[in-house]
């Protein structure tokens, strides 16, 4: 049984440039999380989605942060263009039932994300 | 809106030794409420949770978790540490009602010595 799988585990680049991860959720989950995890401000929810409609961003950190989830198994955050100061963990997590269930989220190993 | 806290930032125990994480919620009713632990550059996987019935709950990896209305914890347990438990411990909290996905504690990161 495949959990949520990311892709790339580490990406480095040089700021200014674009920067893609991406989120492949267990099949039949309905809610998709991205966070951010730093040794500074530890783990942080970004934006979620339910069947496929981000729900809530209000903690994208700026413009220049952008999620998507085109369909049921797929997502991408994309920073464009990356600083410094987003280099940190960026995890995604999916779950089942409803959001105020008591259905635990799964996460993915997260994606290392450098940039210099 | 839901609440956790964990006060320990960072805790060192022996080898063999029991542990003891401590994590405090706020909820006006009755939480969700999970442990996760997040192994060096890995996710996080889930411990063990308690949403109703029986308030002691036992886990994975002979990890248990008691949930104490009175004092608003969850206390995360184990009777004798392995030098694989080192990691970082999460609580996390979510509610059954209202509309807001599970809130995370800052976590507590545990050394083990021999």
């Amino acid at each position: 049984d495949a959990g949520v799988i990311q892709s790339p585990r580490h990406e480095v680049t040089e700021m200014g440039q674009e920067v893609t991860l991406r989120c492949k959720p267990i099949s039949g989950h309905d809610y998709l999380f991205w966070y951010r995890q730093t040794m500074m401000r530890g783990l942080e929810l970004l934006i979620y989605f339910n069947n496929n409609v981000p729900i809530d961003d209000s903690g994208m950190p700026e413009d220049r942060f952008s999620a998507k989830m085109p369909n049921a198994s797929f997502s991408t955050l994309k920073i464009q263009p990356s600083e410094p100061r987003d280099s940190a963990v960026y995890f995604c997590a999916s779950s089942g039932g409803q959001i105020n269930s008591n259905q635990p989220q799964h996460f993915g190993d997260g994606t290392r994300l450098s940039i210099l | 809106a839901q609440s956790v806290t964990q006060p320990d930032i960072h805790i060192t125990v022996s080898e063999g030794a029991s542990l003891e994480l401590r994590c405090n919620y706020s909820y006006g009713a009755t939480p969700y409420l999970f442990w996760y632990v997040q192994s060096p550059g890995q996710g996080l996987q889930l411990l063990l949770k308690y949403f109703s019935g029986d308030t002691l709950v036992q886990g994975i990896k002979g990890f248990e978790a008691e949930f104490k209305r009175s004092q608003s914890s969850f206390n995360l347990r184990k009777p004798s540490v392995h030098w694989s438990d080192a990691a970082e411990y999460f609580c996390a909290v979510g509610s059954y009602s209202g509309n807001t996905p599970l809130v995370f504690g800052k976590g507590t990161r545990l050394s083990v010595i021999a």
